[in-house]
Order: C-alpha cells, then sequence, then structure tokens
C-alpha cells in the first residue's frame, strides 16, 4: 500500500500569515493527490484535486504543487476561517490513502 | 446541490452487525462511484471501501475485507455498508463520499455527508 506522510503535524501561525504544508507519499502517484479541509465535528471539505487544480468556490488563497513524491499545500494569506485540520490523500491505485493530518492552530 | 444523509449508526457488541444507509440526492447517482470513508474518536481519516456506478466493481480496505460489504441501489439512490464481525477498532464515525467519475479508480471525493457514528463496545 501506498503510504502518505504529512508534515508538520502541528502549525500554528498567524491571521495573514503564508503557511505551507507538505505530503509525501512513499511512491510515485503521480498526480493523483487531493487536499481536504476539516473543522471539529464537520465532514471533510475537498480544496484540491489532481495535486494543483481548485475545487470550485475555493478560495483563491489555496494552492497546490508537486508530483510525483512531494506535493505541498499553501495558504496565501492565512484567514479565521482556515483553523482546522488539513488531510491529503492518494487515488493512484484502488487503495485510496490519507496523510495523518495536518492542524493548524492559531499562534 | 448534491446531499448525502447518513443513518444506521449505533451501538453494538464485538462480534454483532450492523447496516449503514447513505441516501443520495442532487446529482445523477448511478453516474458516480462512491466510497466509506471513516474517523476514529480524535484520529485521521481512513478510507474504507468504493464502489463504481453500476456496483459491479467493489474495493476494500485490508483492515474491513471479509467483514465488510458495500452494496448500491440505483433505483434507490442509496448506498449501503453491512458491518460483520464488528471490533471495538471499528467503533468510528463512518462518511459516504462521492467520487469524480463512474469508475472507482482515481477518484477524488467532492462530497461528503455529515458522517454516522457506530460504536462497537459491550
Amino acid at each position: 500500500d501506498i503510504q502518505m506522510t504529512q508534515s508538520p503535524s502541528t502549525l500554528s501561525a498567524s491571521v495573514g500569515d503564508r503557511v505551507t504544508i507538505t505530503c509525501r507519499a512513499s511512491q510515485s502517484i503521480s498526480s493523483w493527490l487531493a487536499w481536504y479541509q476539516q473543522k471539529p465535528g464537520k465532514a471533510p471539505k475537498l480544496l484540491i484535486y489532481k495535486a494543483s487544480s481548485l475545487e470550485t468556490g475555493v478560495p483563491s488563497r489555496f494552492s497546490g504543487s508537486g508530483s510525483g513524491t512531494e506535493f505541498t499545500l499553501t495558504i496565501s494569506s492565512l484567514q479565521p476561517d482556515d483553523f482546522a485540520t488539513y488531510y491529503c490523500q492518494q487515488y493512484n491505485s484502488y487503495s485510496w490513502t490519507f496523510g495523518q493530518g495536518t492542524k493548524v492552530e492559531i499562534k | 446541490e448534491v446531499q448525502l444523509l447518513e443513518s444506521g449508526g449505533g451501538l453494538v457488541e464485538p462480534g454483532g452487525s450492523l447496516k449503514l444507509s447513505c441516501a443520495a440526492s442532487g446529482f445523477t447517482f448511478s453516474s458516480y462511484a462512491m466510497s466509506w470513508v471513516r474517523q476514529a474518536p480524535g484520529k485521521g481519516l481512513e478510507w474504507v471501501s468504493a464502489i463504481g456506478g453500476s456496483g459491479g466493481s467493489t474495493y476494500y480496505a485490508d483492515s474491513v475485507k471479509g467483514r465488510f460489504t458495500i452494496s448500491r441501489d440505483n433505483s434507490k439512490n442509496r448506498l449501503y455498508l453491512q458491518m460483520n464481525s464488528l471490533r471495538a477498532e471499528d467503533t468510528a464515525i463512518y462518511y459516504c463520499a462521492k467520487g469524480d467519475r463512474v469508475v472507482a479508480a482515481y477518484n477524488w471525493f467532492d462530497s461528503w455527508g455529515q458522517g454516522a457514528l457506530v460504536t462497537v463496545s459491550s
């Protein structure tokens, strides 16, 4: 199975900060990567698919990049609504795998 | 607007069975693969099972293979997860999630339900 490793596990940041989260795959997954945002008590929400495509309705401050085994999610200017946990997910095979999550906290 | 509404969660003893249901609306149900994803209390997301739009292709995580069965009724716009031989480690919120295409391969999940809590305990 393909393993996904996110870093950091927790990130403390202030409103207006540029934030970057990294996701590494144990083997190449081309661009078959998605990013989700989850707030406490809520279902995950799709932000990015195909590594860099922005889901309809998601603010443009979110962006994704990477291919192969290294991927990043960037929030260009952190907003109060962005404090949440973020997950990457690979869908390269018939066994979908999520990263362990990155919690973005208020500094 | 896509809506997914899970039901059927609850408390069950170890070794017991439970069947989850997910009612879908707002899209052509048979045209999209569907999945179940779970989240243990305070933990991350774990994909459980997927099914293609026609229902002919099914996939399972190793952790549930042989115990869980995914199915769908396209005439009723419903997705199901039959869970047998339940264990304490199956305790989680179970989400149904919509794929972006009819085949399960290379799907990301563009819509999620609110989740159903399954607790396995004596």
